[in-house]
């Protein structure tokens, strides 16, 4: 198995761009999370989505952050206009939603930095 | 009172030593509890999971949970240089919270193993 997949790995953009990560879940997995972690704060769930569905968006800072799931082997998550304090990395993991100890498999991260 | 709590540390023992790693949470109505180790610029990974009151073993991990003290612990018998990282205690939301898949994650501690 690939495992999760998100793309870019890096971006640097200038503030006020157009920011849009991308994420391939684990086949078969049916709950998404697209998590920030910066030093200050952490790893923070941004949203949550079961069956491509958005179940917790409590943690989407604001207005400029939305995220999508089409369908099951695909979201995103877009930054519009980007700032620089979105500067962090983005995580984004699956997992088998069914089980009860519920592990999360993470992609490698995409490295954002906002000029 | 944050969620999930983690000294930070940085925790410092000698190889061959015993790691022991301190996480307390919130919610009396939690669930299950995961640790993860996260290598400098990389992602989380899962290394243990418990959700029973006791102590799990897994090689050189053990996992501790009492649920009435709202702690969970890992230790970790003969520490290598390799198991130098951030370790996460994550904490899957209670019933009560709604979202049954959410996990809270700590601020994670820092351990260093010193050859």
């Amino acid at each position: 198995d690939a495992g999760v997949i998100q793309s870019p790995r890096h971006e640097v953009t200038e503030m006020g761009q157009e920011v849009t990560l991308r994420c391939k879940p684990i086949s078969g997995h049916n709950s998404l999370f697209w998590y920030r972690q910066t030093m200050m704060r952490g790893l923070e769930l941004l949203i949550y989505f079961n069956n491509n569905v958005p179940i917790d968006d409590s943690g989407m800072p604001e207005d400029r952050f939305s995220a999508k799931m089409p369908n099951a082997s695909f979201s995103t998550l877009k930054i519009q206009p980007s700032e620089p304090r979105d500067s962090a990395v983005y995580f984004c993991a699956s997992s088998l939603g069914s089980l009860k100890y519920n592990e999360q498999f993470f992609g490698p991260g995409t490295r954002l930095t906002v000029l | 009172q944050k969620e999930v709590e983690q000294n930070s540390g940085p925790l410092s023992v000698p190889e061959g030593a015993i790691a022991s790693l301190n996480c307390t949470y919130s919610d009396r109505g939690s669930q299950s509890f995961f640790w993860y180790r996260q290598y400098s610029g990389k992602s989380p990974e899962l290394i243990m999971f418990i959700y029973s009151n006791g102590d799990k073993e897994d090689g050189r991990f053990t996992a501790q949970l009492n649920k009435a003290s709202q702690y969970v612990s890992l230790l970790i018998r003969d520490s290598q240089p390799s198991d130098s990282a951030t370790y996460l205690c994550a904490v899957r939301a209670g019933l009560n919270a709604g979202n049954n898949r959410k996990l809270i994650w700590g601020l994670g501690t820092s351990l260093a193993v010193n050859p």
